[in-house]
């Protein structure tokens, strides 16, 4: 049983659409997180929840906006796509005290 | 700012040969280092991590070396196989804080047969 699931696991789209990514996690993790990855392959957090709560926003535009319905649902919903959005997306949660993030798949967004 | 380096960027190491990648931070506030495993198409995995109260954490042919004055951490891999081949990423955080996950630039790794 995976732990931490998102999906799509890919999404094209065009240029100016609106597209969402959703994710689960079964740990029971308090926080959840969306990362992004570039074609360099760095991984640079853009925002964290915990316990429905926002906790941390690295200065991502506001055409990014995640939800998190409860503390195992954490969706992030795009607006008007642009070709710079082109990354893989990954969501994580964490057990603060104990520490291990857990990672999903990813999401490969490619804007065209 | 980049609060987390991670060196080289690129290995390769023959099979049965030492893998090392090494990473320095700047917070001294983190107290927890993990490093990460990802293989193409996947998430990233982690594989080991440590606490700065200890200098050496080992887990079958992985071992961790922390030097807390210098403020640098290392990932040994030793026996290294084909299998292994992937980028490792090191990271740090603050527990109990909320505080991010914070990355290094990662390590490609190849190890040839």
């Amino acid at each position: 049983d995976t732990a931490v699931s998102q999906t799509p696991k890919y999404l094209v789209t065009q240029m100016g659409n609106d597209k969402s990514i959703k994710c689960e996690q079964n740990l029971g993790h308090d926080t959840m997180y969306w990362y992004k990855q570039d074609s360099k392959k760095f991984l640079k957090i853009m925002f964290s929840y915990n316990n429905k709560e926002l906790i941390i926003n690295e200065t991502v535009p506001n055409r990014f906006s995640p939800k998190s319905p409860d503390k195992a649902h954490l969706n992030l919903h795009i607006n008007s796509l642009e070709l710079g959005d082109s990354a893989v997306y990954f969501c994580a949660s964490s057990q603060e005290i104990a520490g291990g993030w857990y990672f999903g798949a990813g999401t490969r967004l490619s804007v065209l | 700012q980049q609060q987390v380096k991670q060196s080289p960027q690129s290995l390769i190491v023959q099979k049965g040969g030492i893998s090392i990648i090494n990473c320095a931070y700047e917070n001294t506030a983190f107290d927890y280092f993990p490093w990460y495993q990802q293989f193409p198409g996947k998430g990233p995995a982690l594989l080991i991590a440590i606490r700065p109260d200890v200098s050496e954490k080992k887990e079958g042919r992985f071992t961790i070396s922390f030097n807390k004055s210098a403020k640098q951490f290392s990932l040994h891999i030793m026996d290294s196989q084909p299998g292994d081949s992937a980028t490792y990423f090191c990271a740090a955080s603050i527990l109990g804080s909320n505080y991010k996950l914070t990355f290094g630039k990662g390590t490609l790794l190849t190890v040839n047969p």
